[in-house]
């Protein structure tokens, strides 16, 4: 089945640590995105690719990292400079002209 | 720049009732549209979409959404809900220009509650 997995479903790491949340996709797409969502806010776009080795800066990239080495996988960095770490990350992918994305099922990332 | 506004946080609803959750958009381009679904603790799922052609769009678990340019808006509706259909709705819109048609802007939500 073709798809897009996040691991882990739940994430527990201590405040001052990197953390990184790993997104892979059999979709054959190009694009790939990085989303953050918090209660009542929506999804907020951290970074996203269009192809492999580029990647752009979202609307709340500061204290985020990522890569694109391989088609198939984004995996998203959260470190230490970020102040708001806690919250529910989405990956997702598109082909890039029809612009519809299908999403991962999410990683809940708590910081204490 | 682009922007969505769903129009309610929250829609409670009585099962079997009709329900029409609201979306608005601006933008200086043309569009592409979009409404999901999201399940407690899960990624979003695809409900429909509007690129092109005809403005009453049909998708998913009976729902559907109708495309109005000059009204600027895309409202979902379904004429009868089931418990099953509680979860929070959400509302995106892409460009429809030229190399960033891939980004897509995402309304806060709307939590639809189906009481019994």
């Amino acid at each position: 089945d073709g798809g897009i997995t996040q691991s882990p479903k739940y994430l527990f790491r201590k405040e001052g640590q990197n953390v990184t949340l790993s997104c892979e996709q059999n979709l054959n797409h190009d694009a790939m995105y990085w989303y953050r969502q918090d209660p009542g806010q929506g999804l907020r776009l951290i970074y996203y690719s269009q192809i492999v080795n580029d990647f752009q800066k979202g609307d709340i990239a500061e204290g985020y990292s990522v890569s694109r080495e391989k088609k198939e996988s984004f995996p998203l960095t959260v470190t230490s400079a970020q102040k708001n770490p806690t919250a529910f990350y989405l990956c997702a992918s598109s082909i890039q002209i029809v612009g519809e994305q299908y999403f991962g099922p999410g990683t809940r990332l708590t910081v204490t | 720049a682009q922007s969505v506004t769903q129009l309610d946080s929250q829609v409670p609803v009585f099962e079997e009732a009709p329900v029409e959750l609201r979306c608005n958009y601006s933008s200086s381009v043309s569009v592409y549209l979009f409404w999901y679904v999201q399940y407690p603790n899960q990624g979003l799922q695809l409900l429909l979409k509007y690129l092109s052609g005809s403005t009453l769009v049909k998708g998913i678990n009976g729902f559907e959404a109708e495309f109005n340019k000059s009204q600027t808006s895309f409202h979902l509706r379904k004429p009868s809900v089931h418990i099953s259909d509680t979860a929070e709705y959400f509302c995106a819109v892409g460009r429809n220009s030229g190399g960033s048609n891939y980004k897509l802007t995402f309304g806060k939500g709307t939590l639809l509650t189906v009481n019994p």
